[in-house]
């Protein structure tokens, strides 16, 4: 079955740049979205479509997809955005959706 | 608004079933392709699978943990969208959310309903 794969953690301090990873054999033709869920909370959508933002999502929160693997980057990342991101895309088919492990993102 | 309210969740032994819903409001729902997640305690996000538009022919996919064993459905008419859950499992444990994408960059996520599977 498909799988994304995500690294568990990430950890940075205040106002640095935080990258987190989502590799799959599918994502130079599918594309990546990328969640924000805080504990206890639904999921937010903060990409959708490799690289585009929601309204409402702060411009510090952009993405990338080269090749099998897409990229969720937060420059200067704050304390508040401390939460676990997760990736998510179809199979080379279009109609299976899998989200990735989930990376713990610390901002300390 | 668009909301979705899910309902239905509870405690299950083992091998038993139960019927989760999902009421959709704000947005033309018969048009939605509408989606089950669920989360298990402390664990990641898991698509259960997704029910197309019936203009779009009305058809079910479903995740390898729970094909065969989960039955997705939809009433046009009510606005609600069901999970048949049979011969559940204690890894069925989890959250479930309806999920829907209603528009470029715009999804909707319901609050999510508890399903307990333990003798």
């Amino acid at each position: 079955s498909y799988e994304l794969t995500q690294p568990p953690s990430v950890s940075v301090s205040p106002g640095q740049t935080a990258r987190i990873t989502c590799s799959g054999d599918a994502l130079p033709k599918k594309y990546a979205y990328w969640y924000q869920q805080k504990s206890g909370q639904a999921p937010v959508l903060v990409i959708y479509e490799d690289s585009k933002r929601p309204s409402g999502i702060p411009e510090r929160f952009s993405g990338s997809s080269s090749g099998t693997m897409a990229t969720l980057t937060i420059s200067g990342a704050q304390v508040e955005d401390e939460a676990d991101y997760y990736c998510y895309s179809t199979d080379s088919s279009g109609n299976l959706v899998v989200f990735g492990g989930g990376t713990k993102l610390t901002v300390l | 608004e668009v909301q979705l309210v899910e309902s239905g969740g509870g405690l299950v032994k083992p091998g038993g079933s139960l019927r989760l819903s999902c009421a959709a409001s704000g947005f033309t729902f018969s048009n939605a392709w509408m989606s089950w997640v669920r989360q298990a305690p402390g664990k990641g996000l898991e698509w259960v699978g997704r029910i197309k538009s019936k203009t779009d022919g009305g058809t079910t996919d479903y995740a390898a943990p729970v094909k065969g064993r989960f039955t997705i459905s939809r009433d046009d008419s009510k606005n609600t969208l069901y999970l048949q859950m049979n011969s559940l499992k204690t890894e069925d444990t989890a959250v479930y959310y309806c999920w829907v994408v209603v528009d470029y960059g715009m999804d909707v996520w319901g609050q999510g309903t508890t399903v307990t599977v333990s003798s």
